[in-house]
């Protein structure tokens, strides 16, 4: 079993509806949560991190994490077509700094 | 842009090779993560440096090595290049006060022939 399951997609939505992207974690004591999104042929770039369940809200995302379910999803309003990319889901392994990502999710807006 | 530099951008080697990449944290991180990438996955933890000593390490075997400078900037060694080693290679600095936050460079993209 993967550490860190996100599908892989392609997501396709178009141009103002809400994305929606989840991810599902194995470790039950990971703490720290993190989303990235990675242009093709960039590196990733860090949207948001949550480390308490319920949602945290960052101008158009919105990060909700379930530690009972294990889960975390990102949530995207207004997409637009700037969006498009991988979403990288990312959990922190333990007291380390060393990240787990997934395999991300690739979101196409079309306008 | 985050202020974390690499170079080189690309790299071309061959089987057998050994390469060393570079890596400037941004200003005011002390900590130094390497990652790699293969083309359509998410990237792998190879290590950490926290004041010039590793502090946590992936599934890499020790033909993967690094360093960090009292100028907090590192390198990542590896010896013995395989084609599997084709990759892009991310780092990415933190402060060791919000290691949370990590944040990466552009990368190296390396290609081993």
């Amino acid at each position: 079993q993967k550490e860190v399951e996100q599908n892989s997609g392609p997501l396709s939505v178009p141009e103002g509806a809400i994305a929606s992207l989840n991810c599902t974690y194995s470790d039950r004591g990971s703490q720290s949560f993190f989303w990235y999104r990675q242009y093709s042929g960039k590196s990733p770039e860090l949207i948001m991190f949550i480390y308490s369940n319920g949602d945290k809200e960052d101008g158009r995302f919105t990060a909700q994490l379930n530690k009972a379910s294990q889960y975390v999803s990102l949530l995207i309003r207004d997409s637009q077509p700037s969006d498009s990319a991988t979403y990288l889901c990312a959990v922190r392994w333990g007291n380390t700094g060393k990240l787990i990502f997934g395999q991300g999710t690739t979101l196409q807006v079309k306008p | 842009e985050t202020g974390v530099t690499q170079s080189p951008t690309h790299l071309i080697k061959t089987r057998g090779q050994q390469v060393t990449l570079r890596c400037s944290s941004q200003s005011g991180h002390n900590t130094v993560s390497w990652y790699q990438q293969a083309l359509g996955q998410g990237p792998q933890f190879i290590f950490q440096y926290y004041r010039e000593e590793e502090n946590g390490r992936g599934n890499f075997p020790p033909r993967f090595s690094g360093l960090q400078f009292p100028n907090y900037s590192s390198e990542l060694n590896v010896n013995a290049l395989e084609l599997d080693d084709s990759a892009l290679y991310l780092c990415a600095s933190s402060s060791r006060t919000s290691d949370n936050e990590q944040f990466f460079g552009p990368g190296t993209r390396l290609t081993v022939l």
